[in-house]
């Protein structure tokens, strides 16, 4: 069966130093695994998607992450955290055991930036 | 943004009554689904549906049907409401099921429900 952890419930940062947020997966099947961002009271807006091409898969806003197979891993970067990058992050995964596009959501990291 | 909406944004109810909500799409995508979100538990899928009248459970779909009688929209239905369905509940949409460009879901703005 897929599943998704996301190591970290809250991360708190400074303005302008690096940002990761951990996710590791587990999966029978050659994964997708996307992130997601949530911001207060808004819906959610795909940051970006790995499908088994480029291992390391750039998004929107500067933020990147990297599939590692074998750590079971896809944690997502960026160099210089925005104050407008607080907000909750999603780590998902396909559930390629069925021809549904279902998808498997971790329990988020919630990113805090401090001025 | 994908062409999403769902209606009622904001909707309070009391115990025991029926509620409906709305999911609508323009971008004719054969998939869409409903998820519930609750604090520590991410999303979790209801329902969702690969075609038009053609529907099936998600991990948490008790107390919950769903319909789509045309490709656009998508209705979840709660028959008797109770204060545990309170909760934000979100549609998305895909137009895949997966393959080389994945099933990457489009998410609508959610619909905020609180059952006294």
């Amino acid at each position: 069966a897929q599943s998704v952890t996301q190591l970290d419930s809250h991360v708190s940062v400074s303005e302008g130093t690096p940002v990761l947020l951990r996710c590791n997966y587990s999966s029978s099947y050659s994964p997708s695994l996307f992130w997601y961002v949530q911001h207060p009271n808004k819906g959610l807006q795909l940051l970006l998607k790995y499908t088994s091409a480029a291992t390391l898969v750039k998004g929107i806003n500067g933020f990147e992450a990297e599939f590692k197979k074998s750590e079971t891993s896809f944690h997502l970067t960026k160099p210089s955290a925005h104050m407008s990058d607080a907000a909750e992050y999603f780590c998902v995964v396909s559930d390629g055991s069925s021809n549904t596009g279902k998808l498997i959501f971790g329990q988020g990291t919630t990113l805090q930036v401090k001025p | 943004d994908a062409g999403i909406t769902q209606s009622p944004r904001h909707k309070v109810t009391e115990t025991g009554t029926p509620v409906t909500l709305r999911c609508h799409q323009t971008e004719n995508h054969r998939y869409m689904y409903w998820y519930r979100q609750d604090p520590g538990h991410g999303l979790r899928l209801i329902h969702y549906s690969y075609g038009v009248k053609d529907t099936d459970k998600g991990e948490v779909s008790d107390g919950y049907s769903v319909s789509r009688s045309k490709t656009e929209d998508f209705l979840l239905t709660l028959e008797s409401a109770t204060s545990s369905q309170t909760s934000v509940y979100f549609c998305a949409i895909s137009e895949t099921s997966g393959g080389p460009r994945g099933n990457t879901q489009y998410f609508g703005p959610g619909t905020r429900l609180t059952v006294l």
